[in-house]
């Protein structure tokens, strides 16, 4: 069965750094997603991105937030300096032609020191 | 803003125990509904959905959720429950009718399964 794959699975990082946390969509998939689970607490939708461009947005994805998809394959999420408060699972999704079915990866755990 | 409520924070069951898991959606619009499931150090799994039609769907390992639109309910069911079936469950909605593909999520139920 064809799966959303992450990378890396986990990553500690200092506050005040920039992490890029990539993703592997499924292949034939159209519609990106980000979303994050603080530990403790419920998942929250971060972005969507479709056609090369983001869709929607949650408050939580303020100008610190980037997502990109630089080759076709890969979409990314970059935190530009991040905070502890993003100390977070953040979880990667993928949706076919209506988007309409969400399939997530494994999660990148981030850790901020 | 629509919500999600699911208001069991933990369930217990012994095996062969029916399982009833409740979720209930603030929005009034048209909506699609998600269980997926979470076991222990894996990713979030698509249980079931529904989008229209029969409001009782049927997902993989013997789940199946009623819609409910009156209520605003999506319950989540099973009529013997495994071992194997201990896990974190979520409910999430999307709001089609509003043409957007986000999902709401509520707080999840952690099931624990005891042999």
């Amino acid at each position: 069965e064809p799966e959303v794959t992450q990378t890396p699975s986990h990553q500690v990082t200092q506050m005040g750094q920039e992490v890029i946390l990539r993703c592997v969509p499924i292949s034939n998939h159209l519609y990106f997603y980000w979303y994050r689970q603080i530990l403790g607490q419920k998942v929250e939708f971060l972005v969507s991105f479709y056609n090369n461009e983001i869709s929607e947005k949650s408050e939580i994805f303020d100008d610190q937030f980037s997502v990109e998809r630089p080759d076709g394959s890969n979409f990314t999420l970059k935190i530009r300096s991040t905070k502890l408060e993003d100390s977070a699972m953040y979880f990667c999704a993928s949706g076919g032609n209506s988007g309409n079915t969400i399939y997530f990866g494994e999660g990148s755990w981030l850790t901020v020191v | 803003a629509q919500s999600v409520s699911q208001h069991n924070h933990h369930v217990i069951l012994s095996e062969a125990a029916s399982l009833e898991l409740g979720c209930n959606y603030s929005y009034g619009g048209t909506v699609n509904l998600f269980w997926y499931v979470q076991y222990p150090g894996q990713h979030l799994q698509l249980l079931l959905k529904y989008f229209s039609g029969d409001p009782l769907v049927k997902g993989i390992k013997g789940f199946e959720a009623e819609f409910i639109k009156s209520k605003f309910s999506f319950n989540l069911r099973k009529p013997s429950v495994q071992w194997s079936d201990t896990a974190e469950y979520f409910c999430a909605v999307m709001n089609s009718g509003a043409g957007s593909y986000q999902l709401t999520f509520g707080k999840g139920t952690k099931l624990s399964v005891i042999p």
